[in-house]
């Protein structure tokens, strides 16, 4: 089945330190979704990306969908404390499915 | 903002017992799911539910198991003879209908299940 890979699992980073999480999957995605989960809390849909090569971007957050679209990352340029919890990705196979396959996620934590 | 809200928050409860968590997803979605996270480890997709019927699941997702949308606003998840490896923090979603929108899940908080 559908396998979907993210790296690193966690990640620590002072203050205003860049930040980047990596997601590969087995196979060829129809889109891919990212979420972020706080500490004791459910995750929240931050962004879907669809097209080969997309990237898009909100506020300090940039996202990038591969050319082969098996692959996407999330950067963070001057991380804040509020930016603390785990970044999860989630790849969607094909049409007429919506099962969503889930990354196991990095945590970030951010040191003041 | 509309959001997916789930009921009980915690619930304990006695291996072997049957559980039904609940859910109520955004008034105008129609695409629903169940998934379930481990403590510390990934979320995993168990089922999805469209038109009154099991459009998707997983391996997951056995004899145990099953859902139910009893009425309009309702979605249940009902695991019929507990187990200890079924503690975990199940979540809810929910999805529309038209466009690209109905590929984005809006997650409820979650109830945490502790079987002892």
């Amino acid at each position: 089945g559908q396998q979907v890979m993210q790296i690193p699992q966690y990640q620590h980073v002072q203050e205003g330190e860049d930040f980047t999480t990596y997601c590969n999957s087995s196979t060829t995605l129809s889109n891919i979704q990212w979420y972020k989960q706080r500490p004791g809390g459910h995750p929240v849909f931050l962004i879907q990306l669809v097209k080969s090569g997309e990237v898009k971007k909100q506020k300090r957050l940039t996202f990038q969908f591969g050319e082969a679209k098996k692959n996407s990352s999330l950067h963070i340029t001057a991380t804040q404390t509020t930016d603390v919890g785990t970044y999860f990705c989630a790849g969607r196979s094909g049409a007429g499915s919506y099962q969503l396959t889930f990354g196991k996620g990095t945590k970030l934590s951010v040191i003041p | 903002e509309p959001e997916v809200t789930q009921t009980p928050s915690h619930q304990v409860t006695q291996m072997g017992q049957e559980v039904i968590l609940r859910c109520v997803p955004i008034s105008n979605h129609l695409y629903f799911y169940w998934y379930r996270q481990i403590l510390g480890q990934k979320v995993e997709f168990l089922v999805s539910f469209y038109n009154n019927e099991i459009s998707e699941k997983s391996e997951i997702f056995d004899d145990q198991f099953s859902v139910e949308r009893p009425d309009g606003s309702n979605f249940t998840l009902k695991i019929r003879s507990t187990k200890l490896e079924d503690s975990a923090m199940y979540f809810c979603a929910s999805s529309a209908w038209q466009g690209a929108a109905k590929n984005i899940q809006y997650f409820g908080a979650g109830t945490r299940l502790s079987v002892l």
